[in-house]
């Protein structure tokens, strides 16, 4: 199985900072690499796919890039409304593997 | 628009069974890759099992492989999840969840699994 790590685990920021979260894979995934945020008693949205695909309706100061084995999620410009937990996810061979998650708080 | 609502969740005792459904709309789920997808409370988020396009395309996470079992009722445009065998370790928030160009684009709201004695 592939495993997904992602750094730091918790950060702390406030409105207006940049804040970077990276996803590491155990091995080679391609560009099946999504990006998802979760609030507190919600289902996860989709913000980014392969890679750095940004959904409609997600704001661009979201941005993902990478390759191979190590990935970024950047958020420039952070707002009220980005407080939330954020989770890379593999997709390049099952099980379709989550990172442990980056929890963005004030 | 493309909408998911899974039902079933409850309360059950380990060794007890359950059937997560998820009903669809906005979209014919014989075209579409569909996955359950858990969350344990306060933990992450653990990707279950898939069933794609043809009835046989289906993969589970060992942990629930030959307990759980994945189907769909196309007339229904309904996906299905049978679980058995049920452990403590399987208390979660179940999602069902849609899946194109292998990144989970609608997800439902959930349903609860509680496995306790």
């Amino acid at each position: 199985d592939i495993q997904m790590t992602q750094s730091p685990s918790s950060v702390s920021a406030s409105v207006g900072d940049r804040v970077t979260i990276t996803c590491r894979a155990s091995q080679g995934i391609s560009s099946w690499l999504a990006w998802y945020q979760q609030k507190a008693g919600k289902a996860p949205k989709l913000l980014i796919s392969v890679v750095s695909s940004l959904q409609s309706g997600v704001p661009s100061r979201f941005r993902g890039s990478g390759s191979g084995t190590e990935f970024n999620l950047t958020i420039s410009g952070l707002q009220p409304e980005d407080f939330a937990t954020y989770y890379c996810q593999q997709a390049n061979s099952v099980p379709f593997t989550f990172g442990p998650g980056t929890k963005v708080d004030l | 628009q493309v909408q998911l609502v899974e039902s079933g969740g409850g309360v059950v005792q380990p060794g007890g069974s359950l059937r997560l459904s998820c009903v669809a709309s906005g979209f014919t789920i014989s075209d579409s890759g569909l996955h359950w997808v858990r969350q344990a409370p306060g933990k992450g988020l653990e990707w279950v099992a898939f069933i794609r396009y043809v009835e046989n395309n289906k993969d589970y996470l060992d942990s629930v492989k030959g307990r759980f079992t994945i189907s769909r009722d196309i007339s229904k445009n309904t996906l299905f999840l049978q679980m058995n065998s049920l452990r403590v370790e399987d208390t979660a928030m179940y999602y069902c969840a849609k899946e194109e160009y292998r990144a989970f684009h609608y997800w439902g709201q959930g349903t609860l699994v509680t496995v306790s004695s």
